[in-house]
């Protein structure tokens, strides 16, 4: 089963839309960090958000904003107005106490497309 | 602005050679993880150090890669001989002592005819 789960594939929006990427996490600790990366066409990954499991207070930062629900763990993440910049692929990681919080685990990604 | 930085960035060999993939940390991290990009499998974790000391390469093929820090602002991963299999992104990172985040480089896309 997959420890990352990001259910779509690829979202094609038109700039200005508001659009939300989705994360479904499996673990047994009861304490672990979620975390979202992106990776622009240039290849890279790009470090966005940490989150620890006990603290569920949604965040945001300018246009982006995390939602972070233990109940059904999930880690979704909102871009507000997108734009052509933020066309990229998205990833969803855990990092679990087994591995004393050294590893991530990713999800497949989710290719995220905005149109002028 | 401190970067992980990779060579080669693109590397074309064939099939039976040997290919090596090298990584300079961010300077002060101790901590370096080996990862594969594919579109198959997404992206997997191979191999990573703390203090030069290797921690954990079980997602590593044994029998034909090899992962070392020589020192601390050099990991390498050489594969050996390679295959068309292992055609991907190769990429590093690098963490501090005690943080969570990792510090991507730009990756090393390797094609093996």
């Amino acid at each position: 089963a997959q420890k990352v789960t990001q259910a779509q594939t690829e979202i094609s929006v038109v700039e200005k839309e508001d659009v939300t990427l989705d994360c479904v996490y499996e673990t047994r600790d009861t304490t672990y960090y979620l975390f979202w990366y992106k990776q622009p066409p240039s290849g890279e990954l790009v470090f966005l958000i940490r989150r620890n499991s006990f603290d569920e207070q949604n965040e945001i930062s300018g246009r982006y904003s995390w939602n972070f629900q233990k109940s059904t763990s999930s880690f979704n993440f909102t871009i507000t107005a997108s734009q052509v910049v933020d066309s990229a692929v998205y990833f969803c990681a855990l990092s679990e106490a087994w591995s004393g919080y050294s590893t991530l685990t990713f999800g497949k990604g989710t290719m995220l497309l905005v149109s002028p | 602005d401190a970067r992980v930085t990779q060579t080669p960035r693109h590397k074309v060999t064939e099939m039976g050679q040997e290919v090596t993939m090298r990584c300079q940390p961010i300077l002060g991290h101790n901590t370096v993880f080996w990862y594969r990009q594919t579109m198959m499998q997404g992206l997997e974790l191979l191999a990573y150090f703390r203090n030069r000391a290797p921690l954990d390469d079980s997602g590593m093929p044994k029998d034909r890669f090899s992962a070392e820090m020589p020192d601390a602002t050099l990991a390498t991963l050489k594969i050996q001989p390679s295959e068309p299999r292992d055609s991907a992104v190769y990429f590093c990172a690098s963490g501090p002592e005690g943080a969570l985040e990792q510090f991507f480089g730009p990756g090393t896309r390797l094609t093996v005819l």
